[in-house]
């Protein structure tokens, strides 16, 4: 059964304002990582965070945890047209990394 | 100094064929992942090695059958193919443990 759910599916912005992305779960994790995969090419690793965590940033990322909900969301800050791609989140347990469905983000010149 | 280089990039062949992917990685990782991602988008874990041992077997037709020499590589084989086979199959290595995995840009698999 899939674990990670985003929402929303598709999110289309203007160059410069912030994207907010969510994902929910539903089982016990160890972490929740966020990956980017531009259109024909592989899936890049963009952010993890542990499940004794509640936000991290890295650069124009902000990912936060809320376990007691278990969900997390991923901010872009002053997003650019090279942030176009898709984006998952993935729950890490028991050695194995469960995909969710991916979000679409689409940013506007 | 491509870190996961999986070959070829393109498959294109007939159903009922026998196809092979092959994937590289120059990471040191210990452990290695096949993945399959749908038409839309949806990515699946197929099999993972962990030092040429499989620790990893979802539920995957007996037709798929991977391979790992040494850890820094992983085939996978695929028996007479069938349509529902199209798809993009994806590599990717770590080291052991739910951590951060690099993924190879893909084989797209196309079954005519």
């Amino acid at each position: 059964s899939q674990q990670g759910e985003e929402d929303p599916q598709a999110l289309s912005i203007q160059e410069g304002e912030n994207a907010t992305m969510n994902c929910s779960y539903k089982t016990s994790i160890n972490n929740l990582q966020w990956y980017r995969q531009n259109s024909g090419r592989g899936l890049v690793h963009l952010i993890l965070i542990r499940s004794n965590e509640r936000e991290k940033h890295s650069g124009r990322l902000r990912v936060t945890l809320d376990t007691s909900k278990k969900s997390s969301s991923l901010l872009i800050t002053a997003s650019r047209a090279a942030d176009t791609a898709s984006y998952f989140c993935a729950t890490g347990a028991n050695s194995k990394l469960t995909f969710g469905k991916g979000i679409t983000l689409s940013v506007r010149p | 100094d491509t870190a996961v280089s999986q070959t070829p990039k393109y498959l294109v062949t007939q159903m009922g064929n026998d196809k092979s992917i092959k994937c590289e990685q120059n990471l040191g990782h210990d452990t290695m992942y096949w993945y399959k991602q749908d038409s839309k988008k949806f990515l699946k874990i197929m099999f993972s090695y962990n030092n040429k041992e499989l620790i990893i077997n979802e539920t995957v037709p007996n037709r798929f059958s991977p391979k790992s020499p040494d850890k820094a590589h992983l085939n996978l084989h695929i028996n007479s193919l069938e349509l529902g086979d199209s798809a993009v199959y994806f590599c990717a290595s770590s080291f052991k443990g739910s951590q951060p995995q690099h993924f190879g840009d893909g084989t797209r698999l196309s079954i005519l």
